[in-house]
């Protein structure tokens, strides 16, 4: 069974622009979470998509956006971009919602680099 | 605030040595705990999690994890480490029930000699 994939698995982008990433769920899984890891603030919960409806969202602005097609796959966009969103951003998918009793499976992440 | 605290940034053990990383959360009420690893150039890996029940909980890669209400705390340990335990670990809660979103500690590094 394959695994989460994320594409691009790397990125250099400069400020101002903005940026789209991809997440393909493991075949079956309809809930996929994204996260954000930096040296300074860590791990950190950005939103959840599930059956194409934004579940839950974390501490984060507005330029951070999501979608997820009816094929689970899910997109996550970042407008005008700054220095700080340099990170690697996680993708995780579980079969159904709430993640506590669904096990989550993390994707290897997007390194994206602002310049 | 709702947060998990894991004290040690990076622990150095020698292979065939015993490990514990620590994890202490701050809410009240009991959360769910899970343990994950990140190797380089890879995602998480959950390695085991506590909902209630036995405090003492088994996981994957043969470690173990023992909650502890007094302590506010979710210690993960093995008897035994191999050269390929090295990676980073990060302990994580959700309150306030099931839908909760996933915190996470600020990791710690393991590296191990040879």
């Amino acid at each position: 069974k394959a695994g989460v994939t994320q594409t691009p698995r790397y990125l250099i982008k400069t400020r101002g622009q903005q940026v789209t990433l991809s997440c393909s769920p493991i075949s079956g899984h309809r809930s996929v979470s994204w996260y954000q890891q930096t040296p300074g603030q860590g791990l950190q919960f950005l939103f959840e998509y599930f059956s194409e409806t934004q579940r839950n969202k974390g501490n984060f602005p507005g330029r951070f956006s999501g979608r997820q097609f009816s094929n689970s796959r899910s997109e996550m966009n970042v407008s005008t971009l700054e220095l700080g969103d340099s990170a690697l951003y996680l993708c995780a998918s579980s079969r159904n919602s709430g993640r506590a009793i669904n096990e989550q499976f993390f994707g290897p992440g997007t390194r994206l680099t602002v310049l | 605030a709702q947060s998990v605290t894991q004290p040690d940034i990076h622990i150095t053990v020698s292979e065939g040595a015993s490990l514990e990383l620590r994890c202490n959360y701050s809410y009240g009420a009991t959360p769910y705990l899970f343990w994950y690893v990140q190797s380089p150039g890879q995602g998480l890996q959950l390695l085991l999690k506590y909902f209630s029940g036995d405090t003492l909980v088994q996981g994957i890669k043969g470690f173990e994890a023992e909650f502890k209400r007094s302590q506010s705390s979710f210690n993960l340990r093995k008897p035994s480490v191999h050269w390929s335990d090295a990676a980073e670990y990060f302990c994580a809660v959700i309150y306030g029930g099931s839908q909760g979103n996933l915190i996470f500690g600020k990791g710690t590094k393991l590296s191990v000699k040879p």
